[in-house]
This record gives structure tokens, C-alpha cells and sequence, in this order.
């Protein structure tokens, strides 16, 4: 399986940008997710890459490096609302099954 | 269109006690999934079907079991509960063909086991 590595915890102030990044064991790797997900709820999809390079979604961003086993996730003008916990995941495998990492906890400040 | 639907939201099990956690799907999801989330644990994949008939063993499947006799329902068993499987736990689906949708999530099932 594979071993996602994320940092635990991060603080950014509003109206910045921030980067979270993820590694990953690059064997059976299919493509990486990143999730959001608020305190006491569900994950909700964000971004998925397969293919090396960024991809962009508004405020979000995604990049992806498959050689390097790396991605990040940018955030842009940072709002309080982007307080949450955000998961990197990597699919691998048949049933397309997604191998989480223990997420990366930011903090929105003022 | 409801999406991903768990039952119960929220249950209390004595050690030894059995349950079952309700997941049902109105998107045609043919995936479907059921994952643990434990405090600062991340989310561990327990046990997941590639359609009606089929289910394949994840991450941490011991203490569990499910079916999958529609493409709708996936429920998860739990027999013999163990204060070790208190947890929240998420049910998910996909589209197999089409991983780039990702996973829609359910809204979970907090269990206590005391």
C-alpha cells in the first residue's frame, strides 16, 4: 500500500496563500486527491491529478510531480472559512481505492 | 438527489453488542467504500465492493464484515463490538470507471463502544 506523508498542522494568516504539501511511494500510484473536511463532518473533493503539472480551481490549486512521488495543495487569499483539516490521498490499485495520509490541520488567522 | 445517506448518526454499543451501520447510494455509484476515522489517524480504508456481489477486504478489515446484494446498499457489520472500534466511520462511492469524480462521502456514523 501506499505511505502518504503530510504535515500535521499549520497556521496561515487571512487573505495569504499557503501550500500544503503531501509525498507518496510512487509504486501502483494512479493519481492523487485532495479532500477538505470541516471539523465533525465528511471529506469533500477538491482536486485530483494524475498527470504532472498544476491544476487550477478557483482559489485552489493542485500540482503533482510523479517522478518526485510530491504534490501540494496552494491556497490563495486565504478566508476563515478554509479553516479544516485537508487529506492528501493516493489511489491505487484495483476498485480504485484511496490510501490516505492523517491530514494537515489549518488554522486561518486573523 | 441525496447523494450518500449513513444511518445512524450517532450510537452508544456495549462491549460484546452487535450493530449494523446503514449506507445507501442514489447516484449509481458502482464503487462503494467504508473507512475509519480516528483522531489524528486519518482515514483507514476497511472494506470495499466493485459492484452487487463483490466485496474485497481493506486496510483494517478484522472486527467487520459486509455485503453488497445491490448496487445501492452496502451495509457494515459489526458483531462482537470492541471499545478498539470506537471511531467515526465514513461511507463512500464512485464511479469506476470515471476515478477522476473522486469519492462522494456520507455524513458518518460516530460510534462509542464502552
Amino acid at each position: 500500500g501506499q505511505n502518504i506523508d503530510q504535515p500535521t498542522e499549520m497556521t496561515a494568516t487571512e487573505g495569504a496563500i499557503v501550500q500544503i504539501n503531501c509525498t507518496y511511494q510512487t509504486s501502483g500510484f494512479n493519481g492523487l486527491f485532495w479532500y477538505q473536511q470541516h471539523a465533525g463532518e465528511a471529506p469533500t473533493f477538491l482536486s485530483y491529478n494524475v498527470l504532472d503539472g498544476l491544476e487550477e480551481k478557483g482559489r485552489f490549486s493542485s500540482f503533482l510531480s510523479r517522478s518526485k512521488g510530491y504534490s501540494y495543495l496552494l491556497l490563495k487569499e486565504l478566508q476563515m472559512k478554509d479553516s479544516a483539516s485537508y487529506l492528501c490521498g493516493g489511489l491505487t490499485g484495483g476498485g480504485n481505492k484511496l490510501t490516505f495520509g492523517t491530514g494537515t490541520q489549518l488554522k486561518v488567522e486573523l | 438527489n441525496a447523494g450518500v445517506t449513513q444511518t445512524p448518526k450517532f450510537r452508544i454499543l456495549k462491549i460484546g453488542q452487535s450493530m449494523t451501520l446503514q449506507c445507501t447510494q442514489d447516484m449509481n455509484h458502482n464503487y462503494m467504500y467504508w473507512y475509519r476515522q480516528d483522531p489524528g489517524m486519518g482515514l483507514k480504508l476497511i472494506y470495499y465492493s466493485v459492484g452487487a456481489g463483490i466485496t474485497d477486504k481493506g486496510e483494517v478489515p478484522n472486527g467487520y464484515n459486509v455485503s453488497r446484494s445491490t448496487t445501492e446498499d452496502f451495509p457494515l457489520r459489526l458483531e462482537l463490538a470492541a471499545p478498539s472500534q470506537t471511531s467515526v466511520y465514513f461511507c463512500a462511492s464512485s464511479y469506476g470507471d470515471r476515478a477522476n469524480y473522486g469519492y462522494t462521502f456520507g455524513s458518518g456514523t460516530r460510534l462509542t463502544v464502552v
